[in-house]
């Protein structure tokens, strides 16, 4: 199984900052990684796919980069509507998630 | 607009069984992979089980296999989770979720409560 690692745990950014969430895999996946956003109470939403694609309707702050086993998603400007639980997860062979990063408010 | 909404969540005994449920909406659902994702209280996301579009292809993690069966139902727009010998850390939240990469229109999720 492939295992998905977050970091860091918990993340503390002030509303205009940017915000760097990192995600590693115990083995290649090559660009088949997904970020998604999960706010209190909600589903997860989808925010990127292929490592880099914005999922429809994804606002232009949100970007993903990364390959093979190291990715990052960058928020440049922390909305408040942004502060929530993001998770990292990898379809290259089965599906496995990160355990998540919580962005919170500094 | 598409929807996915789940039901037949509730409060079961330990080695019961439950059905799940997830009626779909404003897509074309013979269409489309289905999987079931949980998501344990205060925890992270965990995939459960996936069906191609035709059902002909299944996938199960190893912490149910033998225990669930998903199925869908194309004529009824409707995918299904068969939870059998139930144990308390089968207790979550249980969301269906469209997609066979990326999984991208998730519904509500329904509560699964598996305690004495």
């Amino acid at each position: 199984e492939i295992v998905m690692t977050q970091s860091p745990a918990t993340l503390s950014v002030s509303p205009g900052e940017r915000a760097t969430l990192s995600c590693r895999a115990s083995q290649s996946v090559s660009s088949n990684l997904a970020w998604y956003q999960q706010k209190p109470g909600q589903a997860p939403r989808l925010l990127i796919y292929g490592a880099s694609t914005r999922a429809t309707g994804i606002p232009a702050r949100f970007s993903g980069s990364g390959s093979g086993t190291e990715f990052t998603l960058t928020i440049s400007s922390l909305q408040s509507e942004d502060f929530a639980v993001y998770y990292c997860q990898q379809y290259n062979r089965g599906y496995t998630f990160g355990q998540g990063t919580k962005l919170e408010i500094k | 607009e598409v929807q996915l909404v789940e039901s037949g969540g509730g409060l079961v005994q330990p080695g019961g069984s439950l059905r799940l449920s997830c009626a779909a909406s404003g897509f074309t659902f013979s269409s489309y992979e289905m999987n079931w994702v949980r998501q344990a209280p205060g925890k992270g996301l965990e995939w459960v089980s996936y069906i191609s579009s035709s059902g002909s292809t299944i996938y199960y993690a190893d912490s149910v296999k033998g225990r669930f069966t998903i199925s869908r139902d194309n004529a009824k727009n409707s995918l299904y989770l068969q939870m059998n010998s139930l144990r308390a850390e089968d207790t979550a939240v249980y969301y269906c979720a469209r997609g066979r990469t990326s999984l991208g229109y998730w519904g509500q999720g329904t509560l699964v409560t598996v305690s004495s």
